[in-house]
């Protein structure tokens, strides 16, 4: 079964200033996706940024980028420039390829990014 | 507006009392799920559906059921509440091959005393 990690319970980043958020997987499919949701304190599941793993090019998304590794099953998220806004809990989550049970998403425990202004 | 709509969005039931949390979706989706959210936990799967009259078990099934009579609707219902069943649930909608991840409902948080 597929599992997600995400190490860090609570991050903290200053104002306009960058941040990496680390996630781990662990899976024996060579394709599937990967995705960041946010969940700001209004409770809303919104979608940051996909991965396809047959990709090797990363990912990106206006400030927000990752760093697929998928020999290490890692995908980290960077979030530049660092604004108020982005202060929510920060979600990993696996979606196999294929249908039936692989095609719902696994997630990662979260980690809470605080912003300072 | 397309999208996941789930209702209620705040709920206070008794332990034993039994209720559907309603879930729709309007995008033709294939895939529908529920989570359920608790602190420290993340997102953990009650049950999903591949389409209409197919449903299975994720990994925290017990107390919940699911049907999926028509390819919109997708009802959680709790049978018997117990105060281990109070957290935040949330309907999910996603195409087959969907790269683009899931649509989520707005969630519902429910409460048992």
């Amino acid at each position: 079964a597929q599992t997600v990690t995400q190490s860090q319970p609570e991050m903290s980043v200053q104002e306009a200033e960058t941040v990496t958020l680390s996630c781990t997987y662990d899976t024996s499919e060579s394709d599937y996706y990967l995705f960041w949701y946010k969940q700001p304190p209004s409770r809303q599941m919104i979608l940051v940024i996909r991965q396809e793993a047959y990709k090797q090019q990363n990912a990106t998304e206006n400030r927000f980028s990752v760093n697929f590794q998928k020999a290490a099953k890692s995908f980290s998220l960077k979030i530049s420039d660092s604004q108020l806004g982005d202060a929510a809990m920060y979600f990993c989550a696996f979606k196999g390829y294929y249908g039936g049970s692989q095609g719902n998403l696994i997630f990662g425990k979260g980690t809470k990014l605080s912003v300072k202004p | 507006n397309a999208g996941v709509t789930q209702t209620p969005k705040f709920q206070v039931l008794k332990t034993g009392q039994s209720m559907t949390l309603q879930c729709a979706q309007d995008m033709n989706h294939e895939y529908m799920s529920w989570y359920r959210q608790d602190p420290g936990m993340g997102l953990r799967l009650i049950h999903y559906s591949v389409g209409a009259g197919i449903t299975d078990q994720g990994e925290v099934p017990n107390g919940y059921n699911v049907s999926r009579s028509t390819t919109e609707d997708f009802p959680l219902r709790l049978l018997s509440a117990a105060p281990s069943q109070t957290s935040v649930y949330f309907c999910a909608s996603s195409y087959k091959t969907e790269v683009y991840g899931y649509t989520f409902g707005s969630g519902t948080r429910l409460t048992v005393v």
